[in-house]
């Protein structure tokens, strides 16, 4: 089945640690994002990328890291340096001709910073 | 700075009731817009869309919005909600150019009850 998978689903942390979260699709897609969900926020940008080896910055990139190798993973670290990491965060693509695309969701990884 | 409105934090309603959802952007001009929906364990995903056209636009599972472009919004319809349609909408615009990422509105929780 064609889709996007994060991994791991829950995710505990000591603060002051650096934690990768894994974002995979195999739906051939150009364009990735990382979203940031919290109760009351909606859906806040922090990184997107549009092709294998560039990326830019979301609206609250902040405390945040991504790399994009290859077209299918888009892992986003979240830094000892983000303020409030405690979240649950989504990530998304789309077939990148522009941002108007459907994007498509994974199920989400829910970050808890202890 | 481009904004979503969400006015309607928490909508409760029981079946069969009507549903109207608003959703406000501040772009001037013409927009992409969206309306995106998250079922309580589900993946976020597309309910419709209007890029031009007919301004009353339909989406999956009998929902529908209209675009008023003089009131900058994108009204999300339902003549008559299940109990199924319990969930989280977000609208979402960008410009038509496409060219800068989807700006989403912080949510609406509706809650249909029996």
């Amino acid at each position: 089945d064609g889709g996007i998978t994060q991994s791991p689903k829950y995710l505990f942390r000591k603060e002051g640690q650096n934690v990768t979260l894994s974002c995979e699709q195999n739906l051939n897609h150009d364009a990735m994002y990382w979203y940031r969900q919290d109760p009351g926020q909606g859906l806040r940008l922090i990184y997107y990328s549009q092709i294998v080896n560039d990326f830019q910055k979301g609206d609250i990139a902040e405390g945040y890291s991504v790399s994009r190798e290859k077209k299918e993973s888009f892992p986003l670290t979240v830094t000892s340096a983000q303020k409030n990491p405690t979240a649950f965060y989504l990530c998304a693509s789309s077939s990148g001709g522009t941002y108007a695309d459907t994007q498509y969701f994974g199920p989400g990884t829910r970050l808890t910073v202890l | 700075a481009q904004s979503v409105s969400q006015h309607n934090h928490h909508v409760i309603l029981s079946e069969a009731a009507s549903l109207e959802l608003g959703c406000n952007y501040s772009y001037g001009g013409t927009v992409n817009l969206f309306w995106y929906v998250q079922y309580p364990g589900q993946h976020l995903q597309l309910l419709l869309k209007y890029f031009s056209g007919d301004p009353l636009v339909k989406g999956i599972k009998g929902f529908e919005a209209e675009f008023i472009k003089s009131k900058f919004s994108f009204n999300l319809r339902k003549p008559s909600v299940q109990w199924s349609d319990t969930a989280e909408y977000f609208c979402a615009v960008t410009p038509p150019s496409g060219n800068t990422p989807l700006v989403f509105g912080k949510g609406t929780r509706l809650s249909v009850i029996a």
